[in-house]
């Protein structure tokens, strides 16, 4: 299975710029990079996703090295509700790992926001 | 509802004792996924339904543990003679047809809570 390694932990301040590591070495070429994340006592909710080139959205914005060994998940400016776990997640496009369209969730990015 | 809805939220039940969790994806989407979360860990994977397709159950711990879904819609996850290991947060999502547009958000709902005492 392709694996995504990422920080245990990380902090950051309020109003400032948070980036997010993701090293996934043994992606394919199928395979999209998904980001979620889950707030204390909640699901995981969807943050982006991408395949080669860098996304926006009004969440976060997600720039993906040229070859795609890693990507770095980006808040350009943390509040304290952004503090959460962020997962860095591998989706395959075809028979991911036999199981189609599977998302297999590693243990994340725990972040913390201070004032 | 607009999301995925789960229930019951909150469930106690004792050990040795069957439970069942519902969950109503939301409209439309094919594909339906059971996690679990032990307090303070990760998401495991538990199953996965995909249309009429067989499910993946690769990720049941024991046989014990059930899943089905009817009518490609509601699911149930059942878990009998429950363990207090059992204790964990269920959650369930959905998504469109994930096949060839791995891009497709999942959506997940608030959990049910499992606690056997």
């Amino acid at each position: 299975d392709a694996k995504t390694t990422q920080p245990n932990s990380m902090e950051s301040n309020e109003e400032e710029p948070v980036h997010l590591p993701c090293n996934h070495s043994t992606i394919s070429g199928t395979d999209y990079i998904h980001w979620y994340r889950q707030l204390p006592s909640q699901g995981p909710e969807y943050v982006i996703h991408g395949l080669t080139s860098n996304v926006n959205n009004r969440m976060a914005s997600l720039a993906i090295a040229e070859d795609r060994k890693s990507s770095t998940l980006i808040l350009h400016r943390a509040t304290l509700r952004d503090a959460a776990v962020y997962y860095c997640i591998l989706r395959g496009g075809v028979n991911y790992g036999g199981s189609q369209g599977n998302l297999i969730f590693g243990k994340g990015t725990k972040l913390s926001v201070k004032p | 509802g607009a999301g995925v809805s789960q229930s019951p939220s909150n469930k106690v039940t004792e050990k040795g004792k069957d439970v069942e969790l519902r969950c109503d994806p939301i409209s439309g989407h094919t594909a339906l996924y059971w996690y679990r979360q032990s307090l303070g860990q990760g998401l495991e994977f538990l199953i996965y339904f995909q249309g009429n397709s067989a499910p993946d159950k690769s990720g049941l711990p024991s046989d014990r543990f059930s899943a089905e879904r009817t009518g490609g819609s509601v699911s149930t996850l059942t878990i009998q003679r429950t363990q207090q290991e059992d204790s964990a947060v269920y959650l369930c999502a959905s998504s469109l047809n994930p096949t060839g547009r791995s891009g497709n958000t999942i959506y997940f709902g608030e959990g049910s809570w499992l606690t056997v005492v």
